[in-house]
Order: structure tokens, then C-alpha cells, then sequence
């Protein structure tokens, strides 16, 4: 099967600027996750989707971070205006559901942002 | 809110030795619990995960762990490391909230 696709995989742009990701998840999978992942660090999840719906967005700033996957396939995430501290690697993932569970995820490759 | 610990940021070992990384996680019912490796430039890959029943899994790569409900603990082994096994290690829970948690990653650096 096709892993989570996302693009692009690098970026580079100066704070204040716009910026979005795409991610693509594997093909029925109900659950999307966005992570941020600092140099040195685990991911810490931004936001995570059932679907189209958000289940949890708690740690998304959101002041500058949106997301989106409005038919509950591919989803945008995007950082508006950016800041220095926004330099990281974003990773997405998906998982199915089994039992009301939700089993591993599996990631992509992740975008590395560097705001300048 | 579960929390994940794993004690070594960095764990040096020669080629051929056997390691362990620790991980414990926060007392919770029902929590699942995973391995993940992430080599430079990638996502996480699975490497192993612990559902239900026999508390000894195994994974890929020759790497196996240990659930131990009564000291909370998830430690990850392989009886004899390669040069290709270096990488940052994860661990993660999933509760019974639905919610994955990620711990701070240990660095494996294997030496010839």
C-alpha cells in the first residue's frame, strides 16, 4: 500500500511569511495527525482528525496555525504569519480505527520549515 | 494527561553488543504501547507494539519488548546491534482516551 505522502519536504522562508504543507494519508484511514517535531525532540501533536472533524486541535497555536481536511482525505496545514520558534520538522500521520481504537500510526516523511 | 519517559537521551554501544532502552510510561488502564524508529531525514517508522496478551513482542530488525504492567514499563532490546541501527528510538501510549503520546527519544549511536 501507498504510505502518507507529503510536500514539500523542505522549506525555507522569512519570518512574518505564509507558509502550508500537504499531507495525503494512506487510503482509509479515518484518523490524521499533524505533529511538530524541534530539533531534539518527540513529536508533539498539533492537531488530529476523525474524519473531517477535529477531535483534538489543544496544542495547535492557533493565533497562526490552521488546519484543514475538508472531505476527510488529504489535509492542509498552515502557519500564517510565521515566527522563529516555527522551525521544525511537521510530520503527518494516519491510522485506522479497529474496536474503537486507534491502531499505529504510520507517518510520511515530514516537511522541514526553516523560518529565517 | 499520560506522560512518557525515556531515561537516555543517548545510548553509545559497540557493533555486536546487545542494548536496552528504557521507557516508562504513567499508570493508565488499557494502554497500548510502541516502538518507533526514526532515521535522519525520515518519519517514524513502526518497530514494534504491544496491544494485549503475551508481554514479550517482537518486531522488525531483530528488536524485541517487554511490557511490565507493574513497574510501567516498555523496554526495548536487541541482543546484538549493526552499524545500520542507528537512530532516535521512540516510544509512544495510546490510552483509553484515544490519545498517543510521545516520549523525548533516545539516540543510538552504534560504533564499529
Amino acid at each position: 500500500e501507498a504510505g502518507v505522502a507529503q510536500s514539500p519536504r523542505y522549506k525555507i522562508i522569512e519570518k512574518r511569511q505564509s507558509v502550508a504543507f500537504w499531507c495525503n494519508p494512506i487510503s482509509g484511514h479515518a484518523t490524521l495527525y499533524w505533529y511538530q517535531q524541534i530539533l531534539g525532540q518527540g513529536p508533539k501533536l498539533l492537531i488530529q482528525f476523525q474524519n473531517n472533524g477535529v477531535v483534538d486541535d489543544s496544542q495547535l497555536p492557533k493565533d497562526r496555525f490552521s488546519a484543514e481536511r475538508l472531505k476527510g482525505v488529504d489535509s492542509t496545514l498552515k502557519i500564517q504569519p510565521a515566527k522563529l520558534e516555527d522551525s521544525a520538522v511537521y510530520l503527518c500521520a494516519s491510522s485506522s480505527n479497529r474496536d474503537g481504537r486507534n491502531q499505529p500510526q504510520h507517518f510520511g516523511d515530514g516537511t522541514r520549515l526553516s523560518i529565517l | 494527561a499520560q506522560s512518557v519517559t525515556q531515561l537516555d537521551s543517548q545510548v553509545p554501544v559497540f557493533e555486536e553488543a546487545p542494548v536496552e532502552l528504557r521507557c516508562n510510561y504513567s499508570s493508565s488502564v488499557s494502554v497500548y504501547l510502541f516502538w518507533y524508529v526514526q532515521y535522519p531525514n525520515q518519519g517514524l517508522q513502526l518497530l514494534l507494539k504491544y496491544l494485549s496478551g503475551s508481554t514479550l513482542v517482537k518486531g522488525i530488525n531483530g528488536f524485541e519488548a517487554e511490557f511490565n504492567k507493574s513497574q510501567t514499563s516498555f523496554h526495548l532490546r536487541k541482543p546484538s546491534v549493526h552499524i545500520s541501527d542507528t537512530a532516535e528510538y521512540f516510544c509512544a501510549v495510546l490510552n483509553n482516551f484515544n490519545k498517543f503520546y510521545f516520549g523525548s527519544g533516545t539516540k543510538l549511536n552504534v560504533k564499529p
